[in-house]
């Protein structure tokens, strides 16, 4: 039974492109989260969504939209994909808001911009 | 603000021991460590909450000065599968968990 579920695990697109990435938890959380990790490890927060709603919403370009059908789901959507956009985004899931709980990751989705 | 981690690589010997540092120039309210395998997704090792704590986990321990400005991961007796690059993060605002930059940890035979 996997826990933090993303689909796809690879993307490979052109310059210019709309991409949507799908994340599913089963694990009942309330809290979904967007990471973006770069070439250099780097791992960054993009968004929270607590029971559908919006927490966290850092300095991304408005290009990225989230969006949470449900508690159990938050996708990522990508207008006009860039060069830079290039990089590997995990959705993760925790039992509530409360940033001192465990996060559970999915297994990442590996975004190439052409 | 991000915590910073040193070193920023480790290369041992299995059975050898490691430290990984962790720390910021204001006090944290909390320290998380995750482990990240190539190819593979983050994994929580641990949360450490209050100065002075210790927690141990197997042959991985952490630790968390009275200050709460610094963390230390400590493995030991390193094993192959200790292998990867391990991130300790620190929570701001209460909502969100800021991670340091990673200690890539190479375990040889």
């Amino acid at each position: 039974d996997t826990a933090v579920s993303q689909t796809p695990k690879y993307l490979v697109t052109q310059m210019g492109n709309d991409k949507s990435i799908k994340c599913e938890q089963n694990l009942g959380h309330d809290t979904m989260y967007w990471y973006k990790q770069d070439s250099k490890k780097f791992l960054k927060i993009m968004f929270s969504y607590n029971n559908k709603e919006l927490i966290i919403n850092e300095t991304v370009p408005n290009r990225f939209s989230p969006k949470s059908p449900d508690k159990a789901h938050l996708n990522l959507h990508i207008n006009s994909l860039e060069l830079g956009d290039s990089a590997v985004y995990f959705c993760a899931s925790s039992q509530d808001l409360s940033a001192y709980n465990e996060q559970f990751f999915g297994p990442g989705t590996r975004l190439t911009v052409l | 603000q991000q915590p910073v981690q040193s070193p920023q690589a480790v290369i041992l010997r299995e059975g050898e021991d490691a430290v990984i540092n962790c720390s910021s120039s204001k006090a944290l309210y909390s320290v998380h460590w995750y482990r990240q395998k190539h190819g593979e997704a983050p994994v929580f090792l641990m949360i450490l909450l209050k100065g002075g704590e210790q927690k141990g986990h197997d042959k991985i321990s952490a630790s968390f000065n009275e200050k709460k400005q610094q963390s230390s991961l400590y493995l030991t007796a390193s094993q192959l599968s200790y292998s990867g690059t391990y991130f300790c993060g620190s929570v701001q605002g209460a909502q969100k968990l800021v991670f340091g930059q990673g200690t890539r940890l190479t375990i040889n035979p």
